[in-house]
C-alpha cells in the first residue's frame, strides 16, 4: 500500500529555536497533504492543508505564521515551528491523499508522526 | 460543518470475543467513511473504509458496515487477539473534503 514517511520521528529542540518536519509520500505523488497535530489520549486535530505549489490552508485558530508549511513538491511537505516554546510540544502527524484513488474517493495515508519536545 | 461521534471510548473484551464500534455524523453528504488504527506513539494506520455506495465491507477479521439514512457506521472486529489492542478512529469526509475524526476508541484486548 501507499506508504508516507515523516521525519525526524522525535527531535527536541531549545526555546525560541524553529523545528522543521519533514513529511514524504514514497510510492505516489500526493498533490494534497495534511499536517495535524495530536494531544495525549485525544483525537487528531487538523492544523492545516497543504496543497503543492499554493498557500497552505490553515484551520481556524492556528497561527500560519507560527506553523510553516511548505509544500514545494508533490512528494514533499515540511512544517517549521517556528521560535518554539513548551507548549508547542506535541505529536504532529502528517497525511498525503493517493491520487489513485481519487476515482473511487479519498484515501488518505498518515504518516507515522514526530514527537516534538521543546525545553 | 461535518460532525463526527464515536462509541465507546473504551472497549476490553477476551481474546476471540467481538468488538463493535459505532460512529454517526451528521453531514448528509459525507460519501467516505474510513477507519483508522493507533499504536502507542505512531500514526494512524488505515485498515479499512467504505464509500457510501455500499453497506457493507469486509477484509477478513475486519468488516464495516455503514447506515446511510440513519447516518452512522461500525467497524465490526471477529475473533479478536490483544495485537488488536490499540487505539481506532473513525472519520467522515465528502468528496475530497477534508477528513473529521471521531474521538477515538481504546480497544483493550485480554488474553
Amino acid at each position: 500500500g501507499a506508504v508516507v514517511s515523516q521525519h525526524p520521528s522525535r527531535v527536541i529542540c531549545k526555546s525560541g529555536t524553529s523545528v522543521k518536519i519533514e513529511c514524504r509520500s514514497l510510492d505516489f505523488q500526493a498533490t494534497t497533504m495534511f499536517w495535524y497535530r495530536q494531544f495525549p489520549k485525544k483525537s487528531l486535530m487538523l492544523m492545516a492543508t497543504s496543497n503543492e505549489g499554493s498557500k497552505a490552508t490553515y484551520e481556524q485558530g492556528v497561527e500560519k505564521d507560527k506553523f510553516l508549511i511548505n509544500h514545494a513538491s508533490l512528494t514533499l511537505s515540511t512544517l517549521t515551528v517556528t521560535s518554539a516554546h513548551p507548549e508547542d510540544s506535541s505529536f504532529y502527524i502528517c497525511s498525503a491523499r493517493d491520487p489513485d484513488r481519487l476515482s473511487s474517493g479519498n484515501t488518505i495515508y498518515f504518516g507515522e508522526g514526530s514527537w516534538l519536545t521543546v525545553v | 460543518g461535518e460532525n463526527v461521534e464515536q462509541h465507546p471510548s473504551t472497549l476490553s473484551v477476551q481474546e476471540g470475543d467481538s468488538a463493535v464500534i459505532k460512529c454517526t455524523y451528521s453531514d448528509s453528504a459525507s460519501n467516505y467513511f474510513p477507519w483508522y488504527k493507533q499504536e502507542l506513539g505512531k500514526g494512524p494506520q488505515l485498515i479499512i473504509d467504505i464509500r457510501s455506495n455500499v453497506g457493507e465491507k469486509k477484509d477478513q477479521r475486519i468488516a464495516v458496515t455503514l447506515n446511510k439514512t440513519a447516518k452512522h457506521f461500525s467497524l465490526h472486529i471477529t475473533e479478536t487477539q490483544p495485537e488488536d489492542s490499540a487505539v481506532y478512529f473513525c472519520a467522515a469526509s465528502t468528496g475530497f473534503q477534508k477528513l473529521v475524526f471521531g474521538t477515538g476508541t481504546r480497544l483493550l484486548v485480554s488474553p
